[in-house]
């Protein structure tokens, strides 16, 4: 157990609708980084926050945003949901600079209808 | 160029033979490569990882080779077992984007 929690586990929602997903961080960890990963396929990176502030991005929309808060949780939110969206949603855990381990949580698993 | 390809897609060993994933680059400016182990229903766990100032590291059964002019490196495990029935990805980072690049995943079934 890497001690990354995330929640909820499971989620379904309909086409159009607004998700927010959570995630705490491994104790002492203050960068946090989102992954989406459809099915039969590896994680693909959303962006990252580092002591709240946004630290990087991958080649995903904007209506995928995030928060990190003062103690490092975080959350993912996606507006305007497409079939697409349905995947495996993971957050990471590591402790300051780029070179760091990413440690994962178990993701929370998003079906839209 | 920043993607990470990786192969076989599956692969199916004996219990107590060498399992080999092997894994690509192009970006020079990746320096960190991880191996994650993922079961069904869960999120990619560490299992090891290289930097590219070293050409081979082993932990227990789990050995990373890597080539730093082929811009390859590949993953052996030694003594497969049926727990190890798992699918596994590479990965690799660099210092500017921090963003780990995963591999499309190698399902591996060690059958007793």
């Amino acid at each position: 157990e890497t001690g990354v929690t995330q929640s909820p586990t499971h989620l379904i929602k309909t086409r159009g609708q607004q998700v927010t997903l959570r995630c705490s961080s491994q104790s002492g960890h203050n960068t946090v980084s989102w992954y989406q990963q459809a099915l039969g396929q590896g994680p693909q990176f959303i962006f990252q926050y580092y002591r709240e502030e946004e630290n990087g991005r991958g080649n995903f929309p904007p209506r995928f945003s995030g928060l990190q808060f003062p103690n490092y949780s975080s959350e993912l939110n996606v507006n305007a949901l497409e079939l697409d969206d349905s995947a495996l949603y993971l957050c990471a855990s590591s402790f300051g600079g780029t070179r760091e381990t990413q440690y994962f949580g178990p993701g929370t698993r998003l079906l839209v209808l | 160029q920043q993607q990470v390809k990786q192969s076989p897609q599956s692969l199916i060993v004996q219990k107590g033979g060498i399992s080999i994933i092997n894994c690509a680059y192009e970006n020079t400016a990746f320096d960190y490569f991880p191996w994650y182990q993922q079961f069904p229903g869960k999120g990619p766990a560490l299992l090891i990882a290289i930097r590219p100032d070293v050409s081979e590291k082993k932990e227990g059964r789990f050995t990373i080779s890597f080539n730093k002019s082929a811009k390859q490196f590949s993953l052996h495990i030694m003594d497969s077992q049926p727990g190890d029935s798992a699918t596994y990805f590479c990965a690799a980072q660099d210092t500017g984007r921090r963003a780990l690049t995963f591999g499309s995943g190698t399902r591996l079934q060690v059958q007793p």
